[in-house]
């Protein structure tokens, strides 16, 4: 069955230090992989996706995420967290499913807490 | 950048009544408009796509019949949850992508409550 996992609920970092949000995901076929942000008191934002070509994706804010098919992985990283990075960061995978149609699946957020 | 607006922003209904949920793009052209649910633990659905025009495509799963999606022009996507029940409670979020790009700017969210 279709899957994603983000295995840390929350993730603290000093400011200025590399931040990554882990991202796993089960699929049957090609995935097409999203990162969201949604900040404190506003909507989601997107922030990158991968569809096809370099497995390496830049995304908003400085923010990008690798492609990595063998360990089936498509982690959130940035070389310098800012304290304004502080949010809730949402995974999502989307495949052909093996009943037919498309299928769009969320991780459970990770929560984000960059300190000063 | 480029703005997404709901309407309403908070809804409570009784059950069995239907409710509509309306998400404009204020300054651009929207060809596909997305419309999600966010359960309590902060987890997203995709429920379906829309294209102005045409129609929704639907993820597996969601129910056709119970919630019907109108994308009837390039700023407007209408979504009405009919015979809402208690269950169908949640926070609904609809996205736009321009015809001319790639990234989807999101609404705020309507809360709906059903009684």
């Amino acid at each position: 069955a279709q899957s994603v996992a983000q295995p840390e609920d929350q993730v603290n970092v000093a400011e200025g230090n590399p931040l990554t949000v882990k991202c796993t995901y089960s699929v049957s076929g090609n995935p097409y992989l999203f990162w969201y942000v949604q900040y404190p008191n506003r909507g989601l934002q997107f922030l990158l996706k991968y569809i096809t070509g370099d497995n390496l994706v830049k995304g908003s804010y400085g923010f990008e995420a690798e492609f990595n098919k063998s360990q089936t992985s498509f982690h959130l990283k940035k070389p310098s967290a800012l304290v304004s990075d502080s949010a809730l960061y949402f995974c999502a995978v989307r495949a052909y499913t093996n009943t037919g149609g498309f299928k769009t699946i969320f991780g459970a957020g990770t929560r984000l807490f960059v300190k000063a | 950048g480029a703005v997404v607006s709901q309407h309403p922003s908070r809804v409570i209904c009784k059950s069995g009544t239907s409710v509509k949920i309306e998400c404009r793009s204020l300054d651009f052209q929207a060809t596909t408009m997305f419309w999600y649910r966010q359960f309590p633990k902060q987890s997203l659905m995709l429920m379906a796509t829309s294209n102005e025009g045409s129609k929704a495509t639907y993820e597996q799963g969601v129910e056709k019949d119970k919630f019907l999606i109108n994308h009837a022009s390039l700023t407007l996507s209408t979504l009405t949850v009919t015979s809402a029940h208690p269950e169908d409670s949640s926070f609904y979020i609809c996205s736009a992508r321009a015809s001319n790009g790639n990234e989807q700017f999101f609404g705020p969210g309507t809360r709906l409550t059903v009684l």
